[in-house]
């Protein structure tokens, strides 16, 4: 069972830029979340999905950012037109249903240059 | 805010003592969970208390959660220079989403 998995680990953009992450959630797992870190923070939640379905976006910017639980494939976090303060650690989690145990990925760490 | 507020923020001691870490939050809980996070990495799970426990070990790890006070502490018996780490709770709602504090910074001195 290899975890939750994310890639790139590490992505630099340019400012106005799209960056692109991916998270490969446990195998059985069917609940994705997206959290963001920034330096000497904790995690601030993001989103929620189930496949094909948002179920609670309300951490989510309401510009240049979205996600997505296709039925097949990873999930990904889309930010568009990249800017310095969307460098962080986004971190994807999965979980089999609710209530039950996270299972963390490593992390993609974003740097806009 | 719902989120869990840990306390101290930074926390030194030297190998082999104990570090006592806290949380305490503001709305009912399902259940609160720890995570340790070295430096640049990712975090990783310790330990899930539910709402209607008390008390939770797992090896060095004690955890106790005091419902009507909302708050939770977490215990690291005989600490070791390996444990220095960030510390994190998380509290899980209804709606399943973890809303994380700000993290107690503990190091272990040699």
């Amino acid at each position: 069972n290899a975890g939750v998995m994310q890639n790139p680990r590490h992505l630099v953009r340019r400012r106005g830029q799209e960056a692109r992450l991916r998270c490969s959630p446990m195998k059985g797992h069917s609940h994705v979340y997206w959290y963001r870190q920034l330096p000497e923070e904790g995690l601030k939640f993001m989103v929620y999905l189930q496949k094909e379905n948002i179920i609670d976006e309300s951490g989510m910017p309401k510009e240049r950012f979205s996600a997505e639980f296709p039925k097949e494939g990873p999930s990904i976090l889309r930010i568009q037109q990249v800017v310095r303060g969307d460098s962080a650690a986004y971190f994807c989690a999965s979980s089999p249903q609710e209530g039950r145990g996270y299972t963390f990925g490593s992390g993609t760490r974003l740097t806009v240059v | 805010s719902q989120q869990g507020e840990e306390d101290p923020q930074a926390l030194s001691i030297q190998e082999g003592e104990n570090a006592t870490m806290n949380c305490s939050y503001k709305t009912s809980i399902n259940n609160l969970q720890w995570y340790r996070q070295n430096s640049g990495r990712g975090l990783v799970h310790l330990i899930l208390i539910r709402s209607n426990e008390r008390e939770k070990h797992s090896g060095r790890l004690r955890v106790t959660l005091d419902t009507s006070k909302k708050s939770s502490s977490l215990l690291i018996t005989a600490s070791r220079a390996a444990d220095t780490a960030s510390y994190f709770c998380a509290i899980e709602t209804s709606g399943s989403r973890l809303t994380f504090g700000e993290g107690t910074q503990l190091t272990v001195n040699p």
